[in-house]
């Protein structure tokens, strides 16, 4: 069971390159994350999907875009890559049931460095 | 809107000392709560969770947590800390919402 799977684990990246990271998840949730991490900053949620076929924006959308492929898929983009988007992103998904959002899985995080 | 706080950025301890991480939550009706933590350069992971009944909660590793509603507080503890539990460590909340909120986060450092 291999539960949120991101890819890839590590890019460098130049400014104004593009490059979609891709998220996966086996375990049938219906809502999928997706947050940026930087030191002193914490988690800080981009884009969501609460079920398939829906995305919302997060606290900090700007520079990016998602597509909720099916229920299993959730992909980030980055149409033009700036050095304020280095950072660790994670992936987590959770099952929503009876209007309660549950405990979030996470992937093991991509390390992202624009230059 | 709900809202986590964690009020401590650091906390460092020796190894077999006894621990306390606070969290503190603003939500008007009946919050879930969890305590998750982060290894370095790993994702992170579910410690334990409170979502009804019995207000002190156990969990993996030699965690507990204690809700209480008077004090808008979900205080995570463990009697003796190992050198290996040196971590991030995030209380979150959902409720009603799609989105969960995530305290700033809790660095523990262990000395020996």
């Amino acid at each position: 069971n291999a539960g949120v799977t991101q890819t890839p684990k590590f890019q460098v990246l130049k400014t104004g390159q593009s490059m979609t990271l891709q998220c996966a998840q086996d375990m049938n949730h219906n809502s999928m994350y997706w947050y940026r991490q930087d030191p002193g900053m914490g988690l800080r949620l981009i884009y969501y999907s609460a079920s398939e076929g829906t995305t919302d924006k997060g606290e900090v959308p700007n520079g990016y875009n998602v597509s909720r492929l099916n229920k299993r898929e959730f992909s980030l983009r980055l149409e033009s890559a700036a050095p304020s988007q280095t950072s660790v992103y994670f992936c987590a998904s959770t099952l929503r049931t009876g209007g309660i959002t549950g405990e979030l899985f996470f992937g093991e995080g991509s390390r992202l460095t624009v230059l | 809107a709900q809202s986590v706080t964690q009020p401590d950025i650091h906390i460092t301890v020796s190894e077999g000392a006894s621990l306390e991480l606070r969290c503190n939550y603003s939500y008007g009706a009946t919050p879930y709560l969890f305590w998750y933590v982060q290894s370095p350069g790993q994702g992170l992971q579910l410690l334990l969770k409170y979502f009804s009944g019995d207000t002190l909660v156990q969990g993996i590793k030699g965690f507990e947590a204690e809700f209480k509603r008077s004090q808008s507080s979900f205080n995570l503890r463990k009697p003796s800390v190992h050198w290996s539990d040196a971590a991030e460590y995030f209380c979150a909340s959902s409720g009603g919402s799609y989105i969960p909120t995530f305290g700033r986060g809790t660095s523990l450092i262990v000395h020996p």
